[in-house]
């Protein structure tokens, strides 16, 4: 199975400052037939599911703000948000498809400083 | 619009079984690719299960063997029969219908509200 391994677990960020959050595979998830990473990101906010920010490593869902970008490839991966806004206070999850189990990463809870 | 409706969840002893549901509208599940996703109360997201589209069916190796999943059709909903429940097994379950592209699922872009499963004496 692939291990998803985030980092770091926690992270306190000021209102309009970057936030960055890392995801390693333990393994590739680059599909070598059509060149994507098969990596997620996912954003949970108390009480609800998990919301898809972030597919195939950088590209945006419909709808999601431009603050949020995903980089990377291969084996390491990205998560940025430009400018921090308090509404992005949450949990965040990368997740590959390359093969099953769809592992998650343990998460990263994101507060304001 | 997609919408995906989850219910079945509530209390189990622990060895005992309960049959989730999961409602699909807006699409079709015969043709979509389905999974469910489990998190324990204030912990992360555990992948549990998935159907394909053509039927072909796979588990976390924590659930093999007690977990099965399954699809009708004619109503348009998915099941998670879950037979020897372990306290582990507390959990909000969500149904996922995933993304199917470049010949592969890669992405999970809806998701339902969860229904609470526990198991407890």
């Amino acid at each position: 199975d692939i291990v998803m391994t985030q980092s770091p677990d926690s992270l306190a960020v000021s209102l309009g400052d970057r936030a960055t959050i890392n995801c390693k595979s333990s393994q590739s998830v680059l599909y070598s037939s059509n060149n994507k990473n098969y990596l997620a990101w996912y954003q949970q906010k108390p009480g609800q599911p998990p919301k898809l920010l972030i597919y195939w490593a950088s590209t945006r869902e419909s709808g999601v703000p431009d603050r949020f970008s995903g980089s990377g490839s291969g084996t390491d991966f990205t998560l940025t948000i430009s400018s921090l806004q308090a509404e992005d206070v949450a949990v965040y999850y990368c997740q590959h498809h390359y093969n099953t189990p769809h592992t998650f990463g343990q998460g990263t809870k994101l507060e304001i400083k | 619009e997609v919408q995906l409706v989850e219910s079945g969840g509530g209390l189990a002893q622990p060895g005992g079984s309960l049959r989730l549901s999961c409602a699909a509208s807006g699409f079709t599940v015969s043709t979509n690719y389905m999974s469910w996703v489990r998190q324990a109360p204030g912990k992360g997201l555990e992948w549990v299960s998935i159907i394909y589209a053509g039927g072909n069916t796979y588990y976390a190796d924590s659930v093999k063997g007690r977990f099965t999943i399954s699809r009708d059709n004619s109503k348009n909903t998915v099941f998670l029969q879950m037979n020897s429940l372990w306290d582990e097994d507390t959990a909000f379950y969500y149904c996922v219908r995933e993304a199917y592209c470049g010949g592969a699922i890669c992405y999970s872009p809806h998701w339902g509200q969860g229904t609470l499963v526990t198991v407890s004496s």
